[in-house]
Order: C-alpha cells, then sequence, then structure tokens
C-alpha cells in the first residue's frame, strides 16, 4: 500500500518560517492536500491540489509539489498555528495520509 | 454554512455493532462523494470509507473491510456507517468528511467510540 512520510515533529521560532514536508513515491504525479488539526478540534483543510488556499486560509500559508516530495510553508509563523499538519494524496481511489508533523512554535 | 454533525458513538464490547450518522446540511449533499476517517487516540488520521453520490459504488479500508458499511439516505441528507464485530483497535474518533474533487473541504466535528469490555 502507498505510504507518505512526515517528520514527527518540527520547531519554529514566532515570526520565522515553517517547512514540513510529506515524501512518497511519484508524489510529484499526484495531488496533494494538507490539513491542520488542533488539539481537540476536527482537521481543516489549508492546501488542497498542492498550491491552491481555501478561501478563508491566510496567505502565509503555501505548497510546493517537486519529485517525491511536497512541502507546506507557513511564512511569519503565529502562535496561532501551532497545531498537527496531515498531507493527503489519493491511490488506487483510496485516500492516504501522512503520519502527521507536530508543529511548535516557541 | 456547510456543516456535517455526526452522531451514534459509544462505548460498545468487543464484538458488538454501532451505527454512526452524519448529518449533513448547507449543500447539495446528492452532488457529493461522503467519507468516513478515523483517529485513534493519540494518533494520526486513517482513512475508513468512501461514498459516491448516488451511493452505487463504496470502498473500504482493509482493516474494516467485511465488517464496516457505509450507506446514504439523499431524501434524509445522511451519511451512515455501520460497524460489526468492533475490535479494540477500532476505538477512535470518528469524522465525516465531504469529498471534492481529490481533497476533503469540510469535515465534522467528530463522534467516539470506544470498544472495551
Amino acid at each position: 500500500s502507498y505510504e507518505l512520510t512526515q517528520p514527527p515533529s518540527v520547531s519554529v521560532s514566532p515570526g520565522q518560517t515553517a517547512s514540513i514536508t510529506c515524501s512518497g513515491d511519484n508524489l510529484g504525479y499526484k495531488y496533494v492536500s494538507w490539513y491542520q488539526q488542533k488539539p481537540g478540534q476536527s482537521p481543516v483543510m489549508v492546501i488542497y491540489q498542492d498550491t491552491k488556499r481555501p478561501s478563508g486560509i491566510p496567505e502565509r500559508f503555501s505548497g510546493s509539489n517537486s519529485g517525491n516530495t511536497v512541502t507546506l510553508t507557513i511564512s511569519g509563523t503565529q502562535a496561532l498555528d501551532e497545531a498537527d499538519y496531515y498531507c493527503q494524496v489519493w491511490d488506487n481511489s483510496t485516500v492516504v495520509f501522512g503520519g502527521g508533523t507536530k508543529l511548535t512554535v516557541l | 454554512e456547510v456543516q456535517l454533525v455526526e452522531s451514534g458513538g459509544n462505548l460498545v464490547q468487543p464484538g458488538g455493532s454501532l451505527r454512526l450518522s452524519c448529518a449533513a446540511s448547507g449543500f447539495t449533499f446528492s452532488t457529493h462523494w461522503m467519507q468516513w476517517v478515523r483517529q485513534p487516540p493519540g494518533k494520526g488520521l486513517v482513512w475508513v470509507s468512501r461514498i459516491k453520490s448516488d451511493g452505487s459504488s463504496t470502498s473500504y479500508a482493509d482493516s474494516v473491510k467485511g465488517r464496516f458499511t457505509i450507506s446514504r439516505d439523499n431524501a434524509k441528507n445522511t451519511l451512515y456507517l455501520q460497524m460489526n464485530s468492533l475490535r479494540a483497535e477500532d476505538t477512535a474518533v470518528y469524522y465525516c468528511a465531504r469529498e471534492s474533487s481529490s481533497w476533503l473541504d469540510y469535515w465534522g466535528q467528530g463522534n467516539l467510540v470506544t470498544v472495551s469490555s
């Protein structure tokens, strides 16, 4: 079965840029979505189709897809961005999530 | 405003059954594929099942195939997940989510299912 690999944790200082990676075989040929989940809350989509941002998501969230690795970038990271982030793709008509990355803003 | 409200979660013994519901509002339910995703305590998101807009096609994760059944009632704008032969490893918060093209754009608040004796 298809697997997506994310780093378990990423730390960033307030105002700096956070980069969260997601890797998988031939990932460049798949559309990737990213979800933010804060403690006790439901996931919220922050990026879809690799680079698109839903309405209401701040411009500081951006996505890129290159080769076997995709990256969620948060520019000017704020304390309220502290959350778990999951990448997601489709494989053989099923949904696959990465293991998640805990972003700590300190 | 799109809303997805799950219900039906509970404590159930191993081998038991439970049915989750997800009431949808704020959009044309009958035109969207829908999904169930679960999250074991302290762990990540895990896809469970999906169903076509008219209910004619379904798919399941291997871990639940043969035990869980996804269905929908478009007249009632409601999605269901019938869970049979429940195991301890099925303990999780279950989310329903709306599918749009290749992403899940709206999620319910989640419903806890606990399988324990």
